[in-house]
């Protein structure tokens, strides 16, 4: 089955500096990759998600890349402000159809 | 308002004592899935469902059984709990897999 690496696992940045996190995907077949924001004692949430279809999408601070050919993907957060910090996890879907995580990166941003 | 409702929102239990907890959404989804978080293992799949009478296990199944009678509720079930079941649970939905998952408030669970 589908099985989904992230790095790194925690990440410090000084507040207005650029943090990007990596994610692997073991399945070639997998053609959807969203990105969720768990803010502390919160649920996860939706912040940005790409398809197979495109490259690269953007969302203000927010964005994605994604190589199939690698079948590597990326979220990328530029200008980062303390309300960035959060555990953020990277999905995509497997050969069943259904959505496997990676195990989150803890982001901290200081001020 | 669109949601997903999760009870109960803690539980603590002894070794053995079935339990259920329940989720529902009003959203009309066909996909919903059930997830555990433990610390620095990310969100685990336990079980996941398609659409109404269609389950499937996920990463760890083991010691848990699910049902979906209706599309609305699916239900996460614990015949005889274990301390390695405590833990944090998430029910999700959404209109299949490849679409935006909406998350319960999550279930804390302790079993002693």
């Amino acid at each position: 089955g589908e099985n989904v690496e992230q790095h790194p696992s925690t990440l410090s940045v000084q507040e207005g500096d650029s943090a990007v996190i990596k994610c692997t995907y073991s399945d070639s077949a997998s053609n959807y990759f969203p990105w969720y924001k768990q803010e502390l004692g919160k649920r996860p949430q939706l912040i940005i998600d790409i398809r197979s279809n495109v490259g690269e999408k953007k969302d203000q601070r927010i964005a994605v890349t994604l190589n199939k050919t690698a079948k590597h993907f990326s979220l990328h957060i530029t200008e980062t402000q303390p309300e960035d910090s959060a555990v953020y996890f990277c999905a995509a879907v497997g050969s069943q159809g259904n959505l496997i995580f990676g195990k989150g990166t803890k982001l901290s941003v200081k001020p | 308002e669109a949601q997903v409702t999760q009870n109960p929102r803690y539980l603590i239990t002894v070794t053995g004592k079935k339990l259920t907890v329940t989720c529902s959404q009003n959203m009309n989804h066909e996909y919903m899935s059930w997830y555990r978080q433990d610390p620095g293992l990310g969100l685990r799949q336990i079980y996941y469902s398609m659409n109404v009478e269609v389950t499937d296990k996920g990463d760890v199944p083991e010691g848990y059984k699910v049902s979906r009678k209706e599309k609305r509720n699916f239900p996460l079930i614990l015949e005889s709990p274990s301390p390695n079941q405590t833990s944090l649970y998430f029910c999700a939905s959404s209109l299949s897999g490849q679409n935006e998952q909406f998350f319960g408030p999550g279930t804390r669970l302790t079993v002693l």
